[in-house]
């Protein structure tokens, strides 16, 4: 596969679950990003790592956390989440510096 | 608070006429600008990017940055019902860890 593929595309869970999200990315970046978007909402980002250290943790709540274990895999594991959190989830990734970030097709989460 | 604004629309326009997105952004820090597309259920795609005062062109796109009114823009010249879509518009500050700040989108109906 070439670019940023996310699994799984589509994910329900009850509040008690937990799962995780994968993100690879196949361009050779070294930057990864998580992105919540809801429903009539701007993008909010979630996670950044850079060389696969964390940079930013935009006051997620504790029940998402994030992992890197390289430049090219990033997972973000969820525990007992909430209704509020259904929203599709995206991933990105970009060589870093001032470029552009390129997304992946996202998972689409519903929590019951 | 960092913002980037756009107007949610929709906008419609007829096929064949130019499609004009407009973008404001109050951090005036920020100095790298990008246009994404978002079909409704996909992920963003990128279309431009713009580092520069000025016009940038790509095709039917140009994309425009006035840095003095913070202010950005892209035009779709010669609109396709294909066209249909959310556009996003995200600034970046260099100087700021490089993440993106979105701004919330605008609908784009090219009807035919």
């Amino acid at each position: 596969e070439t670019g940023v593929t996310q699994t799984p595309r589509h994910l329900v869970m009850g509040m008690t679950n937990k799962k995780s999200l994968k993100c690879e990315q196949h361009l050779g970046h070294n930057a990864m990003y998580w992105y919540k978007q809801s429903a009539k909402k701007p993008l909010e980002l979630m996670f950044v790592y850079s060389l696969e250290e964390r940079v930013e943790n935009n006051s997620v709540p504790s029940r998402f956390s994030p992992e890197c274990p390289n430049s090219s895999h990033l997972f973000l594991h969820l525990h007992t989440l909430q209704p509020e959190d259904s929203a599709l989830y995206l991933c990105a990734s970009s060589p870093g510096g001032w470029a552009e970030q390129y997304f992946g097709p996202g998972t689409r989460l519903t929590v019951t | 608070q960092k913002e980037v604004e756009q107007n949610s629309g929709p906008l419609s326009v007829p096929e064949g006429a130019i499609a004009s997105l407009n973008c404001t952004y109050s951090d005036r820090g920020s100095q790298s600008f990008f246009w994404y597309r978002q079909y409704s259920g996909k992920s963003p795609e990128l279309i431009m990017s713009i580092y520069s005062n000025g016009d940038k062109e790509d095709g039917r796109f140009t994309a425009q940055l006035n840095k003095a009114s913070q202010y950005v823009s892209l035009l779709i010249r010669d609109s396709q019902p294909s066209d249909s879509a959310t556009y996003l518009c995200a600034g970046m500050n260099n100087n700021a860890g490089n993440m993106l700040t979105f701004g919330g989108g605008t609908r784009l109906m090219v009807k035919p």
